[in-house]
């Protein structure tokens, strides 16, 4: 079993709409997660963290954390051609090690 | 960037020939890592360093080392490239148990 997975994808949105992205992980003593937003052809870049259960906003991006059922998700809202972009789940357990899912390609048509 | 450099960005060796990548970072960040991305596959994590001279192996470490002389430097080195080793490789730092920041990344390519 994979430590973090994730829907490759793609994923298709019109513009405006909701973009949900799921990640479930499976080490239960993980304490962070991060969202990371990778163009192609760049590095990833940090979009969001959230270390408690619940849910944490960010302009047009909410991330959400169940550690009950190991999961953690990212909504996108107003969905816009410009977040066309693989989306990277990762989770941190305290040994500083980093563990990345394979990533969800969203494609946000006009 | 987060005061990450990494060079050189694209490489072509052949097969057998040893390789090295540098990391550099003006952050002072204690953590830095390296991973490789292929498709199909995200990031995964070679090596990673949590001070200098203190290293640690990732999931995928076999073929390559590792080195961590000053703190702001840190080495990836193929001691034998192999066709396998061709992919996208990132470094990545940090401060604590926390985000992560990436390189802008090296394109290796072993024919």
């Amino acid at each position: 079993q994979k430590e973090v997975e994730q829907n490759s994808g793609p994923l298709s949105v019109p513009e405006g709409a909701i973009a949900s992205l799921n990640c479930t992980y499976s080490d239960r003593g993980s304490q962070s997660f991060f969202w990371y937003r990778q163009y192609s052809g760049k590095s990833p870049e940090l979009i969001m963290s959230i270390y408690s259960n619940g849910d944490k906003e960010d302009g047009r991006f909410t991330a959400q954390l169940n550690k009950a059922s190991q999961y953690v998700s990212l909504l996108i809202r107003d969905s816009q051609p410009s977040d066309s972009a693989t989306y990277l789940c990762a989770v941190n357990r305290d040994d500083y090690k980093l563990s990345f899912g394979a990533g969800t390609t969203v494609t946000v048509r006009a | 960037d987060a005061g990450i450099t990494q060079s050189p960005r694209h490489k072509v060796t052949e097969t057998g020939t040893p390789v090295t990548l540098r990391c550099h970072q003006t952050e002072n960040h204690r953590y830095m890592y390296w991973y490789r991305q292929d498709p199909g596959h995200g990031l995964r994590l070679i090596h990673y360093s949590y001070g200098v001279k203190d290293t640690d192996k990732g999931e995928v470490s076999d073929g390559y080392s590792v080195s961590r002389s000053k703190t702001e430097d840190f080495l990836l080195t193929l001691e034998s490239a192999t066709s396998s080793q061709t992919s996208v490789y990132f470094c990545a730092i940090s401060e604590s148990v926390s985000e992560a920041f990436f390189g802008q990344g090296t394109r290796l390519t072993v024919v």
